[in-house]
């Protein structure tokens, strides 16, 4: 069954460093977002992105992040220059369909911890 | 603000036995879908059931059922017949009709005991 892979699974980063996290959704899926989790908080939505281009994004995605999906199988997030309280298990996220018409499938997560 | 809510961060419940996991939201929005998604240790968040806000019926899917009340921004999700495979946190989720963006809650993690 084809599934969301993530890369790496854990990464351990000194502040201010920039941080790449690697995504490779569902082949055939056309939406693909990211999402955080800080440790005992909500799953938070950071950006969706659909036709190569952001199609919605939340507060928390500032400056310091970006999204690309630079060869159409890979979708990444870049954190440029990290804080302390950017550690937290970022999920990737693919489907078919936009929002409320189809599930998405998530990956197993990417765990990042700032020091 | 739109927020969703679990107020139960832990669960337990025997094999066989039949738990519901509570969930509210807030939206001022009327069109709307509800989800709740499991996520069992070390592996990804998978689909469980879907609802969708203009449908009074309450969706089902094998022995996992919702208790949908739009009124009271209510969602609660009922497991019967629990497997110690229904172990996981589970995560309940609205979206608005015509954006990209799933609020979840925090989560409810569910042990169900041999």
């Amino acid at each position: 069954e084809p599934e969301v892979t993530q890369t790496p699974s854990h990464q351990v980063t000194q502040m201010g460093q920039e941080v790449i996290l690697r995504c490779v959704p569902i082949s055939n899926h056309l939406y693909f977002y990211w999402y955080r989790q800080i440790l005992g908080q909500k799953v938070e939505f950071l950006v969706s992105f659909y036709n190569n281009e952001i199609s919605e994004k939340s507060e928390i995605f500032d400056d310091q992040f970006s999204v690309e999906r630079p060869d159409g199988s890979n979708f990444t997030l870049k954190i440029r220059s990290t804080k302390l309280e950017d550690s937290a298990m970022y999920f990737c996220a693919s489907g078919v369909t936009a929002g409320e018409t189809g599930e998405l499938f998530f990956g197993e997560g990417s765990r990042l911890t700032v020091l | 603000a739109q927020t969703v809510t679990q107020s139960q961060p832990e669960m337990s419940v025997q094999e066989a036995e039949t738990v519901t996991l509570s969930c509210t939201y807030d939206t001022s929005e009327n069109n709307y879908y509800l989800f709740w998604y499991k996520q069992p240790p070390s592996r990804q968040m998978i689909l469980v059931i879907r609802q969708e806000a203009y449908k009074q019926q309450n969706a089902t899917e094998n022995r996992f059922s919702v208790n949908f009340q739009k009124a009271a921004k209510s969602f609660s999700l009922k497991i019967s017949d629990s497997q110690l495979g229904d172990t996981a946190m589970y995560f309940c989720a609205f979206i608005h009709s015509g954006t990209y963006k799933y609020i979840f809650g925090t989560g409810t993690r569910l042990k169900v005991l041999a």
